[in-house]
Order: structure tokens, then sequence, then C-alpha cells
């Protein structure tokens, strides 16, 4: 079955440290790959996403991520966080011949001022 | 405002009513997804419309219904609600940039 995995359920940071939360999908196929973010209360927001091309995405708000693809992984990453960062992080694949999305089960973020 | 509107923002119902949730997609987009969002289940796919005809279906009970009409709105008709229910239940709207989301529909099943 087509799937989408997040390991990390919660991290916690302090603000300045480095994050990487990890994605991986379980398919060999073509892939579209997006990070979406949702603050408290609010609606998905999409950071980045990946189609084609260089694997290395850049997205907003300093965020990027890697497109692995001999490890079905797309990781994100930012290199300092900040306290506004504290949101939930959901990682969704567009599987080739599949229209709709299929997302991790998320990654709650917590910044630590 | 991401372009895709939803209405209402929230709505508290009893069990065994019935419930419509409204999907507004962004200008030109054709596609509309429905999700439901719970603690428990995460990201939920539930249905896709395209153009007014069913796409595809996901994990939907058949309690529920949804339609996409000629001017492109979907409405997610739920009823014989319970408790389990109770969920945040967003649309999307899709072009080929990529996916965009509404605010959702708080529900709550009392």
């Amino acid at each position: 079955a087509q799937s989408v995995s997040q390991h990390n359920h919660h991290v916690i940071l302090s603000e300045a440290a480095s994050l990487e939360l990890g994605c991986n999908y379980s398919y060999g196929g073509t892939v579209n790959l997006f990070w979406y973010v949702q603050y408290p209360g609010q609606h998905l927001q999409l950071l980045l996403k990946y189609f084609s091309g260089d694997p290395l995405v850049k997205g907003i708000k300093g965020f990027e991520a890697e497109f692995i693809k001999s490890k079905f992984s797309f990781n994100l990453r930012k290199p300092s966080v900040q306290w506004s960062d504290t949101a939930e992080y959901f990682c969704a694949v567009n599987f080739f011949g599949n229209e709709k999305l299929t997302f991790g089960t998320g990654t709650r973020l917590t910044i630590i001022p | 405002d991401s372009g895709v509107t939803q209405t209402p923002k929230h709505l508290i119902t009893a069990t065994g009513q019935r419930v419509t949730l409204r999907c507004s997609p962004r200008s030109g987009d054709l596609s509309v997804y429905w999700y439901q969002q719970s603690l428990d289940q995460g990201l939920q796919f539930l249905i896709q419309y395209y153009n007014g005809e069913e796409r595809a279906k996901g994990n939907i009970l058949e309690r529920f219904s949804a339609q996409q009409f000629p001017d492109l709105h979907s409405e997610l008709n739920l009823s014989s609600l319970e408790l389990g229910d109770s969920a945040l239940y967003f649309c999307a709207s899709s072009s080929s940039a990529g996916y965009t989301f509404g605010s959702g529909t708080r529900l709550t099943v009392v």
C-alpha cells in the first residue's frame, strides 16, 4: 500500500537549534512531494514542494527539503529555528496515477524560547 | 486567505443529526478534495470531485456523501452523526501548481 511515514511525533527544540524532520514513503514510482505546516487553529499552508529537477528544494520561512530517491525520503530542514516555527508539520505525497495527497501522521514541533 | 473558502467555520450538533459543509475552490481550480482530520486518524482523504464528477474515493463512510455543483463549489453531507465524527474537515482544490487548503470546518458532535 502507498503510505507516508513521519517517525518524529513530537520534537522539542530551543531557539536557534537546527531542525530535521523525517519523511519516508513506500513507493518506487514517480511521486510529487510536499511539506505543509499547520499553526494552531489554522489551515494547512504549503512550505515547499518537489515535482522534478534539483532534489534540494527551498521553501518559505527558511525551510528546505531534500529528495533522496534511493531512500524514498523527503526530509525537512531548517538551520536555525524560531519560536514562531512552533506548529505541526505534515509531509504529503502525490503518488503517480493518483491525484489525491496522502499525508503522514504529522510532527508536532515545539520551540522553546 | 488561501482562496479556498469553507463554511461554516464551526458547527456543533447532536448525535443522529445531519449537517452540510460547504467548500468553494480557488478560482479556476476544477478539483475539490475533502479530508477529515482527527486526533486518532490524522489527515484522511475522503473524496475527490473534478468538474462535477466524482474522481476518487477514500475512507468515506456510507453515512457521508458529497457533490460538486456546476459553479464548482462542493458540499459534504454528513448524516446520522456519531460522537466519533467530531473532527476538522478540510477541503482543498488543486491546479498544476499544487494543492491549496481551506481553513476547515470544525465539527463537534455532542
